[in-house]
C-alpha cells in the first residue's frame, strides 16, 4: 500500500500520560499535515511541515503538542500530559507541492482518554 | 485567517435524486477548492475539486461549481444513489502560498432507497 499510513491506529491513554502518533506520507511527497478530527466536525487543522520545516501552526496546537520531521519524509505528534478534550481522530496527509497539490489523507489515528 | 462555512449540516434524499451542498469562504485569496467524502470511522477521500480559473467541473454524476465574485462554491451530485450516503466536506485554500487547507463542518448526506 503505497497510501499515508498512521500508526497506532487506536489508542487508549489515562489522562496526564505522554502519547506519541506516526504518520508516513505518501513517498516522495514533500508536504505533510496533521488534523484533528472529532465526531460531527470537519477536519481542523493544526500544523503542516515542508520537507523537514514546520511552516505553519494552528492556535489549536497548545504547548503539549509537538510534531517533528526530522528527516522530511515520517512525522511524529506527541502530546504530553494529555485531557479528556484531546479526544479525537488524529489525521495525517501529505501532499506534493508545486504539483497540483492534491492533499491524501492517512485512515488516522483514535484517541481515547479516560 | 480562512473561514469555511457549509450548508446543510444534513441533507435526506430519495434514490435517484439530485444533492446540493453549498459552501462559503472568507479569504478572497483562496484560490483551491476540494471536496471530500468520509464514510464512518474511514479517512477523508477526495472526490472532486477546482480551482479559481474554472467555473464549473463534472465528473460523471459529480459536479462542482465556483462563484469567485460571491465566494461561494457548490457540490452537485445527480441520480444519488444509497452508496453516495457519506458525510462530505467542503474546503478551500490558498493553494502556492504556504497555507493550509481549511474544512468546513461537513454535511450528512442520506439517501434512501
Amino acid at each position: 500500500d503505497t497510501g499515508v499510513s498512521q500508526d497506532p491506529r487506536h489508542k487508549i491513554t489515562k489522562r496526564g500520560q505522554n502519547v506519541t502518533f506516526r504518520c508516513d506520507p505518501i513517498s516522495e511527497h514533500n508536504r505533510l499535515y496533521w488534523y484533528r478530527q472529532t465526531l460531527g466536525q470537519g477536519p481542523e487543522f493544526l500544523t503542516y511541515f515542508q520537507n523537514e520545516a514546520q511552516l505553519e501552526k494552528s492556535r489549536l496546537l497548545s504547548d503539549r503538542f509537538s510534531a517533528e520531521r526530522p528527516k522530511g519524509s515520517f512525522s511524529t505528534l506527541e502530546i504530553q500530559r494529555t485531557e479528556q478534550g484531546d479526544s479525537a481522530m488524529y489525521l495525517c496527509a501529505s501532499s506534493l507541492f508545486g504539483s497540483g497539490n492534491t492533499i491524501y489523507f492517512g485512515e488516522g489515528s483514535w484517541l481515547t482518554v479516560v | 485567517g480562512e473561514n469555511v462555512e457549509q450548508h446543510p449540516s444534513t441533507l435526506s434524499v430519495q434514490e435517484g435524486d439530485s444533492a446540493v451542498i453549498k459552501c462559503t469562504y472568507s479569504d478572497s485569496a483562496s484560490n483551491y477548492f476540494p471536496w471530500y467524502k468520509q464514510e464512518l470511522g474511514k479517512r477523508p477521500q477526495l472526490i472532486i475539486d477546482i480551482r479559481s480559473n474554472v467555473g464549473e467541473k463534472k465528473d460523471q454524476r459529480i459536479a462542482v461549481t465556483l462563484n469567485k465574485t460571491a465566494k461561494h462554491f457548490s457540490l452537485h451530485i445527480t441520480e444519488t444513489q444509497p452508496e453516495d450516503s457519506a458525510v462530505y466536506f467542503c474546503a478551500a485554500e490558498i493553494n502556492q502560498a504556504g497555507t493550509a487547507l481549511i474544512f468546513g463542518k461537513g454535511t450528512t448526506l442520506s439517501v434512501s432507497s
